[in-house]
């Protein structure tokens, strides 16, 4: 049963580009979570998806970030015009059931965005 | 909101002896509590959790308890390997919330 898949693991963008990140959640699950972590910092939770349906987006900056996870396909964390600031590793998690604060949430590798 | 603290930032100990980490949250309404471990530069992984409605957890070396009436629960690792190394993860949630992360402990096992 493969885990929970995200790619590209190393990501490098100019300022002002887009980033793509990309999250399979494990076989079964159908709940998706995304995560910032930056150096020496623990994890900041972004986004909270279903299929189809974004649960809670209360982590996730208003202006540059959306997320979505289709009915077909991997769900896709997007920064659009990238800044400095925006470095960082971003984790997505999923989970079997529904209930985020009480549900086992199980780790990608993560993606390393780095932001020249 | 939930807010989870977590003591102490750093911890070092010598192989063999056993290491605690403590944490303590705000929303009492809070009753899931998982631990994370995370290498450097790799994913965190669930080594261990526990629900509101026990007060102690074990497995082999790892331990977890938890008091709810004081808000706090803490991480048990005894006879500590090198292996044992890495930064640890506290969280807490509960039906109405997300989980919230505690901001971790590096934990540096010296052989």
């Amino acid at each position: 049963n493969a885990g929970v898949m995200q790619n590209p693991r190393h990501l490098v963008r100019r300022r002002g580009q887009e980033a793509r990140l990309r999250c399979s959640p494990m076989k079964g699950h159908s709940h998706v979570y995304w995560y910032r972590q930056l150096p020496e910092e623990g994890l900041k939770f972004m986004v909270y998806l279903q299929k189809e349906n974004i649960i809670d987006e209360s982590g996730m900056p208003k202006e540059r970030f959306s997320a979505e996870f289709p009915k077909e396909g991997p769900s896709i964390l997007r920064i659009q015009q990238v800044v400095r600031g925006d470095s960082a590793a971003y984790f997505c998690a999923s989970s079997p059931r529904g209930a985020p604060g009480l549900d086992t949430q199980y780790f990608g590798p993560g993606t390393r965005l780095t932001v020249l | 909101g939930e807010n989870v603290e977590q003591h102490p930032s750093t911890l070092s100990v010598q192989e063999g002896d056993s290491a605690v980490i403590k944490c303590t949250y705000s929303d009492s309404a809070s009753n899931y509590f998982p631990w994370y471990k995370q290498e450097l530069g790799k994913r965190p992984q669930l080594i261990i959790d526990i629900r509101s409605n026990v007060g102690e957890k074990k497995d082999q070396r790892i331990a977890v308890t938890l008091n709810k009436t004081a808000k706090h629960f803490s991480l048990h690792i005894t006879e500590t390997q090198p292996e044992d190394s890495a930064v640890y993860f506290c969280a807490g949630g509960g039906s109405q919330g997300n989980l919230i992360f505690g901001k971790g402990t590096k934990l540096s096992v010296k052989p």
